[in-house]
């Protein structure tokens, strides 16, 4: 069975250093996304990519989070420089395209815990 | 702006009990409503999704059922067991023409004890 994959599960880190986080979707889904989920939160977020182009990344904090998907399949999230509030579980999913009636498949999530 | 709530935070059930999951969000216009099992440390595991049009739907012991006028979802779970133990989260989907921006709420987190 397809499935989204994530790399690293976990990501321990200090402060100041910069992290990156790696998805693959599942084959031939058009459009991913990126989670953010504070423990005891609900996913929010960051960032929605339709092939290679962002077209959500409202609740991306730019200052430093960055996101890409190159060639429109797996994509990179990196922060820099990583503070102690981003800890928190980073979920990766995918759907075969933007449109409502397109179901979300999730990752298995990045744990990344910044001391 | 969409609000998703589920109250309460966490439940605690003997194994064996017939138990509901309650979903609520503030804007009944959704396309559809989808509940996800959490594991600790783990992604999400979609159960059931329910589309605007449906009532409810069913898999195995669990049933999801949706009221979208009053913004009202249930998950049903029959004969409980331990292994369910986890945290369920819903969520709404907007209808077509926007982007597809699930809400989630904050999760129900369930301890099914033996």
């Amino acid at each position: 069975e397809a499935e989204v994959a994530q790399s690293p599960r976990y990501k321990i880190t200090e402060k100041s250093q910069a992290v990156a986080f790696w998805c693959d979707p599942i084959s031939g889904h058009a459009t991913l996304y990126w989670y953010r989920q504070i423990l005891g939160q609900g996913p929010e977020l960051l960032v929605q990519f339709q092939d290679e182009s962002v077209v959500d990344d409202s609740q991306l904090p730019k200052d430093r989070f960055s996101a890409e998907r190159l060639k429109g399949v797996d994509s990179t999230l990196k922060i820099q420089p990583a503070e102690l509030g981003d800890s928190a579980m980073y979920l990766c999913a995918s759907s075969l395209s933007s449109g409502s009636s397109n179901e979300q498949f999730f990752g298995p999530g990045t744990r990344l815990t910044v001391l | 702006k969409q609000e998703v709530t589920q109250i309460p935070a966490a439940l605690s059930v003997p194994e064996g009990e017939n138990l509901v999951l309650n979903c609520s969000f503030t804007d009944s216009a959704i396309y559809n409503l989808q509940w996800f099992r959490q594991d600790p440390g783990k992604g999400l595991t979609s159960l059931l999704l329910i589309q605007s049009s449906q009532r409810e739907q069913t898999s195995g012991r669990l049933n999801a059922s949706l009221d979208k006028s009053s913004g009202r979802s249930t998950l049903y779970i029959a004969a409980s067991q331990p292994g369910d133990s986890a945290t369920y989260l819903c969520a709404v989907r907007p209808p077509p023409g926007a982007n597809s921006k699930l809400t989630f709420g904050k999760g129900i987190t369930l301890s099914v004890r033996p």
